[in-house]
C-alpha cells in the first residue's frame, strides 16, 4: 500500500524559497505515475501546484509556473517541491499525492503546514 | 480562465439523499473525480472516472455525468458523511488540473 509523507520547514521567511519533500513508501517512484503537489490555504479550497512524470516531464499551475520547480530522487524514492519568492499568500497546508489520469489523486499524504512570516 | 463550479453548501437530514453538482465546459472531455475532506484531515478519493467507486468507499457514494455537469450522490446520508467535498478534473487539453471550490455538506 502506497504511503506518502511530506516534510520540510514549517516556517519560511518572505522572499525565501519554500522546499518540501515527499517520501514514498510501498511503491516505486519510478513507476508509471504522475507525482503531484496540491496546497490548501487555511480555511480555503484546494489548489493544484503541479506534477512530475518519470523525473522528466513537468506541468505546473500557470499561476505559479514562474516560481515552481519539481524534481524526483529515485535513489531515495522521493520527490520534491521548490517554490521561490514566497509571500504570505503562500501560507498553506501542502499535500503530495500520486496522480493517475483514470484514478485521480490517491492516496494523499497527511499534509504539512507551511507558514510564510518574518 | 477555466473553472469548476460547485454550490458552496448542501444540507440534508440523516437518511436522506445528498446531491452535489460540479459543472464546467470541458467536463464532457475529461474525467471527473470527487474527494471528501473532513476537518483536519487530508482529502480522500471517493469517486474516480466520473462514476467509479474505490472498493474501500461505502456503496452509498455514487457519481454520474450528464452533459457539462457531474454529480456526487450520497444515498442514506450518515452523520459521518459531514465534510467538504471537492470535484476535480482537467482543462480541455487534459494537461492542467482543476479543483472546484468545494461544497460543505451539513448533516442536520
Amino acid at each position: 500500500q502506497v504511503q506518502l509523507q511530506e516534510s520540510g520547514p514549517g516556517l519560511v521567511k518572505p522572499s525565501d524559497t519554500l522546499s518540501l519533500t515527499c517520501a514514498v513508501s510501498g511503491y516505486s517512484i519510478s513507476s508509471n505515475h504522475w507525482w503531484g503537489w496540491i496546497r490548501q490555504p487555511p480555511g480555503k479550497g484546494l489548489e493544484w501546484i503541479g506534477y512530475i512524470y518519470y523525473s522528466v516531464t513537468t506541468y505546473y499551475n500557470p499561476s505559479l509556473k514562474s516560481r515552481v520547480t519539481m524534481s524526483v530522487d529515485t535513489s531515495k524514492n522521493q520527490f520534491s517541491l521548490k517554490l521561490s519568492s514566497v509571500t504570505a499568500v503562500d501560507t498553506a497546508v501542502y499535500y503530495c499525492a500520486p496522480f493517475d489520469p483514470v484514478e485521480g489523486f490517491d492516496p494523499w499524504g497527511q499534509g504539512t503546514l507551511v507558514t510564510v512570516s518574518s | 480562465s477555466y473553472e469548476l463550479t460547485q454550490p458552496p453548501s448542501v444540507s440534508v437530514s440523516p437518511g436522506q439523499t445528498a446531491r452535489i453538482t460540479c459543472s464546467a465546459d470541458a467536463l464532457p472531455k475529461q474525467y471527473a473525480y470527487w474527494y471528501q475532506q473532513k476537518p483536519g484531515q487530508a482529502p480522500v478519493l471517493v469517486i474516480y472516472k466520473d462514476s467509479e467507486r474505490p472498493s474501500r468507499i461505502p456503496e452509498r457514494f455514487s457519481g454520474s455525468s450528464s452533459g457539462t455537469t457531474v454529480t456526487l450522490t450520497i444515498s442514506g446520508v450518515q452523520a459521518e458523511d459531514e465534510a467538504d467535498y471537492y470535484c476535480q478534473s482537467a482543462d480541455s487539453s487534459g494537461t492542467y488540473v482543476i479543483f472546484g471550490g468545494g461544497t460543505k455538506l451539513t448533516v442536520l
